[in-house]
């Protein structure tokens, strides 16, 4: 059975930083790529980034609002994915949610598993 | 950015109703377009892919059309246990983006 659970997430102060992981099991975790999704209370889903799998470069791709404050890792050898979240905001309040990523062709398709999510409060 | 909008922004039908949600893309985004189900309290999930393709294990109730701009996302026979906000998200171009949702109820 396919598992992700998220872990590392609670209440942070502005500016602060907070590294959330993403553990994996039931699947070939160097297979795919990994990626973050959060969404804020109330709101709808909003992409963080992903990290393609190896085999295709191990890049990462974020979106413009977290760009230069999120870093997304991966260690293939203990199928673990994470986010490190530095410089946090009010703003970046949310339930941060693991995906994997299905290949098609090469090809990055659809967030196929999702993990439960980790909420993330950002507040003095 | 794509925006993708998404409507109505809620709804509410009958069991057995048949219900349809519109996605229109801000532009041409050929056919890469998911549907996702989310329950109250829980995450989402994939339901449909690549505008049309049911995934594994999904009712066929549930299913998905569309190209270029405008996408539809259709439940035959409303059940009681699709309660949920659904979401389409475009992967054409980065970033990827979500409509705001459809929250589905019970009449």
């Amino acid at each position: 059975e396919v598992q992700l659970v998220e872990s590392g997430g609670g209440l942070v102060q502005p500016g602060r930083s907070l590294r959330l992981s993403c553990t994996t099991s039931g699947f070939t975790f160097g297979d795919y790529a990994m990626n973050w999704v959060r969404q804020a209370p109330g709101k709808g889903l909003e992409w963080v980034g992903f990290i393609r799998a190896r085999a295709y470069g191990g890049t990462t791709r974020y979106a413009a609002s977290v760009k230069d404050r999120f870093t997304i890792s991966r260690d293939d050898s203990k199928s673990i994915a994470s986010l490190q979240m530095n410089s946090l905001k009010t703003e970046d309040t949310a339930v941060y949610y693991c995906t994997r990523v299905r290949y098609i062709n090469g090809l990055i398709d659809a967030f196929d598993m999702w993990g439960q999510g980790t909420l993330v409060t950002v507040s003095s | 950015d794509i925006q993708m909008t998404q409507s109505p922004s809620s709804l509410s039908a009958s069991v057995g109703d048949r219900v349809t949600i519109t996605c229109q893309a801000s532009q041409h985004i050929t056919k890469f377009v998911n549907w996702y189900q989310q329950k109250p309290g829980k995450a989402p999930k994939l339901l449909v892919y690549d505008a049309s393709n049911l995934e594994t294990g999904v009712p066929s109730r549930f299913s998905g059309s569309g190209s270029g701009t405008d996408f539809t996302f259709t439940i035959n026979s409303l059940q009681p246990e699709d309660i949920a906000t659904y979401h389409c998200q475009q992967y054409d171009t980065l970033p990827i983006t979500f409509g705001q949702g459809t929250r589905l109820d019970i009449k």
